[in-house]
């Protein structure tokens, strides 16, 4: 079966600026989403189709996707953004999540 | 605005078997996919199957094959996840999510309901 695999955890200082990878077979091949998910809340979509921002999404994230590797990075990174962060992908006909990176802002 | 809302939470004892209903509020109902996805305690989301509503499709992920049955009612705008066999790994948040595909994701989600399992 398909697999993705994230850090399970990273650290960042307010203001810097962070990478967070997705590793997956060709993944360039196929659209990656990811999610942010704040303690005792819902995922909620943060990028999709690899790049694109939903509506009300800060324009401090992006998203980018080539050969193995998916990368979601967080600019000028604030406290509101310590969460994990979840890609997935369709694969086969079945989604499939990375197994999240807890984002610790210090 | 999309919003889903689902049932409260539920305990059930080992072998028995849990409904989890999602009601869907705004948007259009029955050709967007409603996709079902658990969290365990302080562990990663896990997906496990889909529907379309107005297709009366679904997809399951191989792990739930046989005991996980998704439905909705259009008339209710309202999906529901049947799980059985219910055993302690079992205990999880379930959240439903609109699913818009495999490029588009899934781009609003349920409050999720907590199933816990124990005897």
């Amino acid at each position: 079966s398909y697999e993705l695999t994230q850090p399970p955890s990273l650290s960042v200082s307010p203001g810097q600026t962070i990478n967070i990878t997705c590793f997956g077979e060709k993944m360039g091949e196929k659209y990656v989403c990811w999610y942010q998910q704040r303690p005792g809340r819902s995922p909620v979509l943060v990028i999709y189709k690899d790049t694109h921002r939903p509506s009300g999404i800060s324009e401090r994230i992006s998203g980018s996707n080539s050969e193995n590797t998916a990368t979601l990075t967080i600019s000028g990174t604030q406290a509101t953004d310590e969460a994990d962060y979840y890609c997935q992908v369709w694969d086969s006909g079945t989604v499939v999540f990375g197994g999240g990176t807890k984002l610790t802002v210090l | 605005q999309v919003q889903l809302v689902q049932s409260g939470a539920e305990v059930r004892k080992p072998g028995s078997s849990v409904t989890v209903s999602c009601k869907v509020s705004g948007g259009t109902f029955g050709y967007s996919g409603i996709s079902w996805v658990r969290q365990a305690p302080g562990q990663g989301l896990e997906w496990m199957g889909a529907l379309i509503p107005a297709f009366d499709t679904t997809t399951y992920a191989e792990e739930f094959q046989g005991r996980l049955t998704l439905s909705a009612d259009e008339s209710t705008r309202t999906a529901y996840m049947e799980l059985r066999s219910l055993r302690s790994g079992d205990t999880a948040v379930y959240y439903c999510a609109r699913d818009r595909g495999a490029a588009d994701g899934f781009d609003y989600w349920g409050q999720g309901t907590l199933v816990t399992v124990s005897s």
